[in-house]
């Protein structure tokens, strides 16, 4: 069953301004991880934050965890078109550690 | 060597078809898994295989029927499906089920028509 819901669905923004993806989830996790996946393809992992870390950066990204409110949010910064892709949170919880998916946020970047 | 390798990329079968689905890893992960994707949906947990034996199996169809032949590499045996489980199959790897804090590293996917 899924985990995470991403917010919101889907995302339309010009190149060169910031996104900003949600992720709420039910209960609570280990850790709490971002994935984009471009059209039709594999995912690419982009960043773990685990319960006990409250805000990580990779590059043009930023996540944060809130698990007070169970919610994540996915920052890219200076949007580039190469970003268009579906973006998921995937939560690990209890004694599984294996990713559970939500349901994704659809970003397209306009040249 | 960080890549999950998936073979074929593309798949077409008919309903009375036997076919395989290839999947191999080279960073020495114990932790294999098979995803389902339909599309605009998030990926589906299959199966999960933990130092070479089924460890999850998501109450999936006997029609699909995983194999393990060693640390490396992970099948997907695929008999008598059906239409409606036409869909992005995605192969996964960690370091081990049940070690905290592992990223899950994911194959380019074979995209599976069933006609």
């Amino acid at each position: 069953s899924q985990q995470g819901e991403e917010d919101p669905q889907a995302l339309s923004i010009q190149e060169g301004e910031n996104a900003t993806m949600n992720c709420s989830y039910k209960t609570s996790i280990n850790n709490l991880q971002w994935y984009r996946q471009n059209s039709g393809r594999g995912l690419v992992h982009l960043i773990l934050i685990r319960s006990n870390e409250r805000e990580k950066h990779s590059g043009r990204l930023r996540v944060t965890l809130d698990t007070s409110k169970k919610s994540s949010s996915l920052l890219i910064t200076a949007s580039r078109a190469a970003d268009t892709a579906s973006y998921f949170c995937a939560t690990t919880s209890g004694g599984s550690y294996i990713p559970t998916f939500g349901r994704g946020t659809s970003l397209i970047v306009h040249p | 060597d960080t890549e999950v390798t998936q073979t074929p990329k593309h798949l077409v079968m008919g309903m009375t078809n036997k076919k395989s689905l290839k999947c191999e890893q080279h960073m020495g992960h114990r932790a294999m898994y098979w995803y389902k994707q339909k599309a605009k949906k998030p990926p589906e947990l299959m199966f999960v295989y933990s130092y070479e034996k089924l460890s999850i199996n998501e109450s999936v169809p006997s029609r699909f029927s995983p194999e393990c032949p060693n640390s490396s590499l992970l099948n997907l045996h695929l008999h008598a499906l059906q239409p409606e489980d036409s869909a992005l199959y995605l192969c996964a790897s960690s370091q081990a089920w049940g070690a905290k804090d592992t990223e899950a590293f994911f194959g380019q996917g074979t995209r599976l028509t069933v006609v």
